[in-house]
């Protein structure tokens, strides 16, 4: 089985800085594209990043350029690193796998969520 | 880039159909038939159940089923069940911003 777990989550001031985690297995990690998406509480969901399986890495505007993404394939992990929080960076923040290895395909697998909460 | 546009809520009585639309642009779901719908039930993450529009991932009846017709694609669940009741999301590969959701619809199977 594909599974994804995310770790990394907690609460953090404004201004401060956060790395995510997410173990994947059941499949050829090497082989694939990932992304990260977030939930706002009681809101919709917001796509993060991508990352190719190769280092080529795709962000949304409206994470201002404050987000790096990366992986290590030796491990099987994928990361995300926060810069200059704010508050409205407070969310759920899933890992997902596309379905193929192009990374704009339909995510296929999450993950169940690490949250960040970002206040004073 | 605004989010895909859902209406807040739909329902329907056990056994009946209830379509929900999912409005956007020719930026994304009138120039691209990658239109994905996710289903989330309480606390829970997002679960696939359709891609490429139409396309079912192995395990999801064929009770839910997908549509398009330029800016504008739906999701249709026939024959409701009390276990259908969740928000549902649609998504849409974006020429601007990669991806693009929309803002959700719950779903109350009355």
């Amino acid at each position: 089985d594909v599974q994804l777990l995310e770790s990394g989550g907690g609460s953090v001031q404004p201004g401060g800085s956060l790395t995510l985690s997410c173990v994947a297995s059941g499949f050829t990690f090497d082989n694939h594209a990932m992304a990260w998406v977030r939930q706002a509480p009681g809101r919709g969901l917001e796509w993060v990043s991508s990352i190719s399986s190769g280092t080529i890495t795709y962000y949304a505007d409206s994470m201002g350029g404050r987000f790096t993404i990366s992986r290590d394939t030796s491990k099987g992990m994928l990361f995300l690193h926060l810069n200059s929080l704010r508050a409205d960076d407070t969310a759920i923040y899933y890992c997902s796998k596309p379905r193929t290895n192009w990374p704009f395909d339909a995510f296929e697998t999450w993950g169940r969520g690490t949250l960040v909460t970002v206040s004073s | 880039q605004s989010a895909l546009t859902q209406p807040p809520s739909a329902s329907g009585s056990p056994g009946q159909s209830v379509t929900i639309s999912c409005t956007g642009s020719d930026s994304d779901i009138g120039s691209y038939s990658y239109v994905s719908w996710f289903q989330q039930l309480p606390d829970k993450a997002p679960k696939l159940i359709l891609f490429e529009v139409n396309k079912r991932p192995t395990g999801v009846p064929d009770r839910f089923s997908g549509s398009k017709s330029g800016q504008t694609a739906s999701l249709t669940v026939s024959g409701l069940r009390a276990e259908d009741e969740a928000v549902y999301y649609c998504c849409s590969y974006a020429r601007v911003n990669n991806f693009l959701f929309g803002n959700g619809t719950k779903v109350t199977v009355l």
